[in-house]
C-alpha cells in the first residue's frame, strides 16, 4: 500500500513562471491537506480538500494560490506567478476522513525553488 | 488569540530521557498530537492524546493536562535516530482535520 506520493520532490522555477505541485492520497483517503513549511519553521496549513471540493481554504494566499482534487487523477496545486517568496518545501497529508480522524499522513513534500 | 510554545531545542546523550513541553491556547481544543520529521522529510505521526493523562507508545510516551493547556512528549532510552524535530499540533473541533503545528523542537542527540 503506497504512501502519499508527492512529485516533483523538487522543483525550480523563475520568477514570473507557475509551479505544479501534485499530490496522490494515499489509497481509500478521501481527505486531502496541503501545508507549507519555510526553513526553521513548522508546517502552516493551507487548504483541504475532499474529491471535487473545497473544504477550507483559510490558510492559502487569496491571489496567485489555488489548488484542486479532481474527481480522478491526484490533487493539484498550483502557484502562479512565483515570487522569491513562495520558496518553501510543500507538503501534502491524507486522511480517510476529516472531522474525527486524528492521524494525518504526510507526503515526502515538494522543494519549490524560486530563483 | 492562538498560540502554541516549545522549546527550540534540546540537547541530550544516548540513552537519556528527554521531555518536550507544550503550551498551547486555542480555541475549540480537541486533543494533542505529536509528530517526528528527521531533515525536512515527510512528518510522521507519534501519538494522539484526546483525554487527560498518559498514552505510552514503546519507548515514546505523551502527556495531556487539558485544564493546564499543556502537554508534553517524553522520549526515553534515546538513540541517534531520535534526532529530529519534534512537533505539537493541537486537533481543533472546527478544524475537519487539518493541524496547527508550533515551530517545533529540535532534538540533538550525542554519542
Amino acid at each position: 500500500n503506497a504512501g502519499v506520493m508527492q512529485n516533483p520532490r523538487h522543483l525550480v522555477r523563475r520568477r514570473g513562471q507557475e509551479a505544479r505541485l501534485r499530490c496522490s492520497p494515499m489509497k481509500g483517503h478521501s481527505h486531502v491537506y496541503w501545508y507549507r513549511q519555510l526553513p526553521e519553521e513548522g508546517l502552516k496549513f493551507m487548504v483541504y480538500l475532499q474529491k471535487e471540493n473545497i473544504i477550507d481554504e483559510s490558510g492559502m494566499p487569496k491571489e496567485r494560490f489555488s489548488a484542486e482534487f479532481p474527481k480522478e487523477g491526484p490533487s493539484i496545486l498550483r502557484i502562479q506567478q512565483v515570487v522569491r517568496g513562495d520558496s518553501a518545501a510543500y507538503f501534502c497529508a491524507s486522511s480517510p476522513s476529516g472531522a474525527g480522524n486524528t492521524e494525518a499522513f504526510f507526503g515526502q513534500g515538494t522543494r519549490l525553488t524560486v530563483v | 488569540g492562538q498560540s502554541l510554545e516549545q522549546p527550540s531545542e534540546v540537547t541530550a546523550v544516548e540513552g537519556a530521557i528527554v521531555q518536550i513541553n507544550c503550551t498551547y491556547q486555542t480555541s475549540g481544543f480537541y486533543g494533542l498530537s505529536w509528530y517526528q520529521q528527521h531533515d525536512g522529510g515527510a512528518p510522521t505521526f507519534l501519538s494522539y492524546n484526546g483525554l487527560d493523562g498518559l498514552e505510552e507508545t514503546g519507548r515514546f510516551s505523551s502527556f495531556l493536562s487539558r485544564s493546564d493547556s499543556y502537554g508534553y512528549l517524553l522520549l526515553q532510552e534515546l538513540q541517534m535516530k531520535d534526532s529530529a524535530s519534534y512537533f505539537c499540533a493541537p486537533f481543533l473541533t472546527d478544524s475537519w482535520g487539518k493541524l496547527q503545528f508550533g515551530a517545533g523542537t529540535q532534538v540533538v542527540v550525542t554519542p
